[in-house]
């Protein structure tokens, strides 16, 4: 079966843009995570999507971070006026329950560059 | 203190030795414990997950976990250059949630 999907892979926009990055899980998991990793770091979690609803949003770095999820599936991060630091790969991964022992599947991530 | 600590290597061992990959974590009421393995430019993938003390082996893989000393490690046995990546170990620290906390992970070099 289809693995998680992101779009677009590379995101290049200027310093004060607006963008929205697009994440589509595996079918049938409930749960949805949005990460960020910048060179030689591990992911760093921004939030988490457990159907609809935002769980735990405790990784976003600012306001002008958000992220919806409306229908249980599909989900967008969207930044707003961007900055050179948010540079970095914005990674997503759904499971199927949202569990402590559930296994989280990566997508193969939207690289941002903030110019 | 980081909540999950690794040291970021390269660690380099050759080819058919045993690789020893370490992690420490700050949070004494941790979960569960993964480790992903991630190539270059790639997304992380998983290799194992350990949620009870002692060890668990997967083939050439075995994760150990000691939560009094809140270590985790994974052995990776008769090491193959395909195995040269980086290595994180990630923390779940609520029972509650799927967040995960990673560490900044272990770049392992496997040499012919």
């Amino acid at each position: 079966g289809a693995g998680v999907s992101q779009t677009p892979s590379n995101k290049v926009t200027e310093k004060g843009k607006y963008v929205e990055l697009r994440c589509d899980p595996i079918s049938g998991h409930t749960a949805l995570y949005w990460y960020r990793q910048s060179l030689g770091q591990g992911p760093e979690f921004l939030i988490y999507f457990q159907g609809t609803g935002a769980a735990d949003d405790s990784g976003l770095p600012n306001d002008r971070f958000f992220a919806v999820r409306p229908e249980g599936s599909v989900s967008t991060l969207k930044i707003q006026r961007t900055e050179r630091g948010d540079s970095a790969v914005y990674l997503c991964a759904s499971s199927l329950t949202g569990n402590s022992a559930d296994t989280q599947y990566f997508g193969p991530g939207t690289r941002l560059t903030v110019l | 203190q980081k909540e999950v600590e690794q040291n970021s290597g390269p660690l380099s061992v050759p080819e058919g030795a045993i690789a020893s990959l370490n992690c420490t974590y700050s949070d004494r009421g941790s979960q569960s414990f993964f480790w992903y393995r991630q190539y270059s430019g790639k997304s992380p993938e998983l290799i194992m997950f350990i949620y009870s003390n002692g060890d668990k082996e997967d083939g050439r893989f075995t994760a150990q976990l000691n939560k009094a000393s809140q270590y985790v490690s994974l052995l990776i046995r008769d090491s193959q250059p395909s195995d040269s990546a980086t290595y994180l170990c990630a923390v779940n620290m609520r029972s509650n949630t799927g967040k995960l906390i990673f560490g900044q992970g272990t770049t392992l070099q496997v040499k012919p």
